[in-house]
């Protein structure tokens, strides 16, 4: 079944306490891209990578880093994670930015 | 700055009534739009993918338009059902920029 998988689904941590959200795809898809969701403001770009070692700032990068190592998997990193960057996140794929996007479930994220 | 904008925010209807979600665009040089559905607490499902160069887009019950001179897309949902109810987001790809920017979403309830 083609999908996209995030782990965790949920996650509660503390502030400054470094956390990656992994994300992965079986489509063999070259284009990935992380978002948040905030109420009020819809989904916001975070990184976005056009294939393997490629990747590159959306809207609001800061506080996030990415990596691209292989072609299924588009980890995301908060080094020191901060109350503001409580939020859903969203990883998606595709075949490129302007094809069908396909969602990962979702990642609820609360920092105290 | 390029903006998606969606209307109404938030709708409620009776049963069985046709409906149309609105979602509009600032800049026209665009690749395609795309209309998802989110259930809460679940990830985006993609509905309609409509490219630059069509006009509309129908899967069942829904049919999507695009007018690109005017910036504007409708999601058009006859006989609306219960089962529809969700928040509706509209995603535009503009030629400028590898990504898509989303509209905040309306929220649809559909009373029995």
């Amino acid at each position: 079944e083609a999908q996209v998988t995030q782990n965790p689904r949920y996650l509660i941590t503390v502030t400054g306490k470094k956390l990656t959200v992994t994300c992965s795809q079986n489509m063999n898809h070259e284009y990935m891209s992380w978002y948040r969701q905030d109420p009020g403001l819809g989904l916001r770009q975070i990184y976005y990578s056009m294939n393997v070692e490629v990747t590159d700032k959306g809207d609001v990068p800061e506080g996030y880093k990415v990596s691209r190592k292989e072609k299924r998997n588009f980890p995301l990193i908060l080094e020191s994670p901060s109350p503001n960057q409580t939020s859903l996140y969203f990883c998606a794929s595709s075949k490129s930015p302007f094809y069908e996007q396909y969602f990962g479930p979702g990642t609820r994220l609360t920092v105290t | 700055k390029q903006e998606v904008t969606q209307i109404p925010a938030a709708l409620s209807v009776p049963e069985g009534e046709n409906l149309v979600l609105n979602c509009s665009f600032t800049d026209s040089a665009i690749y395609n739009l795309q209309w998802f559905r989110q259930d809460p607490g679940k990830g985006l499902t993609s509905l309609l993918l409509i490219q630059s160069s069509q006009r509309e887009q129908t899967s069942g019950r829904l049919n999507a338009s695009l007018d690109k001179s005017s910036g504007r897309s409708t999601l058009y949902i006859a006989a609306s059902q219960p089962g529809d109810s969700a928040t509706y987001l509209c995603a535009v790809g503009f030629q400028n920029g590898n990504k898509l920017v989303f509209g905040a979403g309306t929220i649809l309830r559909v009373k029995s």
